[in-house]
């Protein structure tokens, strides 16, 4: 059974920081790229990152890219979000996803965690 | 950066009803379109994967169509259970969602 399991989050002030981490299980994990998705309270699904299968290939949001850093431990089966100089705006739940897997390409996400809350607050 | 925009934003919906819900990319996704269903308090749900390939376990009443910039996913005979909201995403250079279409039952 595919399994992604969040944690990391919490309550942190304005220009704090967080690592969230991702663990897997039931599946080949260097074959998937992972995403972060996040959501805030009562709002949509927000593209926040994804790590290829290697860890060499990053992406980011606009609204993330210079204050966090994706990246993944092959051997422990976990992906990180290290999250800096964090907002109000950040306050979130925190999803990771494996990403569908198709013909050497990678997609959207597929197989979800239960998520993590990140609350940022003074 | 690729914007999609979904319509409706919401819809009261009665069950039996056929449902579609439009999804629009500001630029050519190819079949590079995925579906997913939300419910309150869940993790969201892959529906369809690559604008119209189906996905082992979800209900054969959802479908998906389109290519290039015009997508819909379609509920034939909503059931009561299918109340949700639902999210269009594309996996490109820069991912990104739709704003969300929020199903509600009459």
């Amino acid at each position: 059974e595919v399994r992604l399991v969040e944690s990391g989050g919490g309550l942190v002030q304005p220009g704090g920081s967080l690592r969230l981490a991702c663990a897997a299980s039931g599946f080949t994990f260097t074959d998937y790229w992972i995403h972060w998705v996040r959501q805030a309270p009562g709002e949509g699904l927000v593209w926040v990152s994804r790590v290829n299968n290697v860890g060499g290939g990053t992406n980011y949001a606009d609204s993330v890219k210079g204050r966090f850093t994706i990246s993944r431990d092959n051997a422990k089966k976990t992906v990180y979000l290290q999250m800096n100089s964090l907002r109000v705006e950040d306050t979130a739940v925190y999803y990771c996803a494996r990403a569908v897997h198709y013909g050497g390409n990678s997609g959207g996400p597929e197989s979800w965690g239960q998520g993590t809350l990140v609350t940022v607050s003074a | 950066e690729i914007v999609l925009t979904q319509s409706p934003d919401f819809q009261s919906v009665t069950p039996k009803e056929k449902v579609i819900i439009t999804c629009r990319a500001s630029q050519n996704l190819g079949n590079g379109l995925f579906w997913y269903q939300q419910k309150p308090d869940q993790s969201p749900r892959l529906l369809v994967k690559l604008a119209s390939q189906s996905i082992s376990g979800v209900p054969s009443r959802f479908s998906g169509s389109g290519s290039g910039t015009d997508f819909t996913l379609t509920i034939d005979s909503l059931e009561v259970e299918d109340a949700a909201a639902y999210y269009c995403h594309q996996s490109g250079d820069l991912p990104s969602f739709g704003q969300g279409t929020k199903l509600e039952l009459k």
